[in-house]
């Protein structure tokens, strides 16, 4: 079975702040991905990445960054925290981009900013 | 016009009945089809893939994929509680670079009443 692992399920921070959401999984996937989950707007799109090093916008980028150094860790910035970025944020991976496969699920963290 | 499409409900069904969530699509060329099972608070399960015309049976669950009329539905027979959440359809597009982009459907609330 595929693990996505997210480091923090809740969190909590202040406006102004610089926030890392953190996720590994442990299924050599070459993609992955971070969504943010608000009521009545779904899942929508920050960043992915398709491979080491590599990064593409999503929908929804602005306020934020990644970085993906290692091929299992995708890691979320908030460069400076604001009320609007409270959400619940999911990662997910998948096995590459030509694949028909599904992505799967971190247990997502719900960020809350004060 | 989105790429995914369903009635957000909410849908209401007695316990033992037969729920059936419904999800229109709208690229032509889409090849894999997903429902994901989303508890409130929590991160999306995959529960079913769909690849095929026709009918995919797991369980309780029957996934039907009809690629003439771009509509994908999940039946679930014998309601139970437990199955209370939100379904959310995804569906693979393939872009003019080969990868496959994952949209998601709203999701449809399903309560399961006792």
């Amino acid at each position: 079975d595929v693990k996505v692992t997210q480091s923090s399920r809740y969190l909590v921070k202040r406006t102004g702040e610089k926030v890392f959401l953190e996720c590994v999984q442990d299924m050599d996937h070459e993609n992955m991905f971070w969504y943010r989950q608000d009521p009545g707007l779904g899942l929508r799109l920050i960043y992915f990445s398709y491979d080491v090093k590599m990064k593409e916008k999503g929908d929804i980028p602005e306020g934020y960054s990644v970085s993906r150094e290692k091929k299992e860790r995708f890691s979320l910035i908030l460069e400076s925290a604001s009320t609007n970025q409270t959400s619940m944020y999911l990662c997910a991976s998948r096995l590459d981009r030509t694949s028909n496969q599904p992505q799967h699920f971190g247990d997502g963290t719900r960020l809350s900013i004060l | 016009q989105k790429e995914v499409e369903q009635n957000s409900g909410p849908l209401s069904v007695p316990e033992g009945a037969i729920a059936s969530l419904n999800c229109t699509y709208s690229d032509r060329v889409s090849q894999s089809f997903f429902w994901y099972r989303q508890y409130s608070g929590k991160s999306p399960e995959l529960i079913m893939s769909i690849y095929s015309n026709g009918d995919k049976e797991d369980g309780r669950f029957t996934a039907q994929l009809n690629k003439a009329s771009q509509y994908v539905s999940l039946l679930i027979r014998d309601s139970q509680p437990s199955d209370s959440a939100t379904y959310l359809c995804a569906v693979n597009v393939l872009d003019q670079t080969g990868a496959n982009n994952l949209f998601f459907g709203t999701g449809t609330r399903l309560t399961v009443i006792p």
